[in-house]
């Protein structure tokens, strides 16, 4: 089974621009999540996605947006981007039947702001 | 405000000996605990979980315990091999079902061969 794949894997950007950035889960996984990791900060919630509808929410401006489609398929956003956006972008999906369950994470999408 | 601290940012240890890592909560309404091993340019991997109603849960080299009441976890990889040398984050997670998973900054293990 193929794991989650992030589109692009690495990008740069100037300040002031938009970006979108794309993730496709584990087949069958409906639920989706995004996080940012920056040097000492870690992994930083973003936000989570399950049948098209924004579940959970980080502590993150309005500038990052997201989606799901119907496919699972999601799409993360972030606009006017500042210096201080550059990092990992980290997706994860996961299954949700019910137990504890595991999220699995793609190889994430490098973002570099200039 | 760090719900998951991970006060270690690196560790070393000799390969064939006992890995430590630890990792301290604050939030108690966590009920659910992982960790991940991350290497440079891949995205976190899944190691092993324990759920708060356990104390220790083992799979092959990696055992996990969990001390609820000094909101502590740690992670024992015994015996230690060169290919552990990664990244290791703790996360944790409340209620059932919601994904959203806290992580800590990350402890870099280094196995010396």
């Amino acid at each position: 089974k193929a794991g989650v794949t992030q589109t692009p894997r690495y990008l740069i950007k100037t300040r002031g621009q938009q970006v979108t950035l794309s993730c496709s889960p584990i087949s069958g996984h409906r639920s989706v999540s995004w996080y940012q990791q920056t040097p000492g900060q870690g992994l930083q919630f973003l936000f989570e996605y399950f049948s098209e509808t924004q579940r959970n929410k980080g502590n993150f401006p309005g500038r990052f947006s997201g989606r799901q489609f119907s496919n699972s398929r999601s799409e993360m956003n972030v606009s006017t981007l500042e210096l201080g956006d550059s990092a990992l972008y980290l997706c994860a999906s996961s299954l949700l039947t019910g137990g504890q369950e595991t999220q699995y994470f793609g190889p994430g999408t490098r973002l570099l702001v200039l | 405000d760090q719900q998951v601290k991970q006060n270690s940012p690196s560790l070393s240890v000799q390969e064939g000996r006992i890995s430590i890592l630890n990792c301290d909560y604050t939030n108690s309404m966590f009920d659910y605990f992982l960790w991940y091993k991350k290497y440079p340019a891949e995205g976190p991997t899944f190691l092993i979980s324990i759920s708060s109603i356990k104390d220790k849960n083992e799979d092959g080299r990696f055992t996990v315990f969990l001390n609820k009441s000094a909101k502590h976890l740690s992670l024992h990889i015994v015996p230690s091999q060169p290919g552990d040398s990664a990244v290791y984050f703790c996360a944790a997670r409340k209620d059932f079902g919601n994904e959203k998973l806290t992580f800590g900054t990350g402890t870099r293990l280094t196995i010396i061969p």
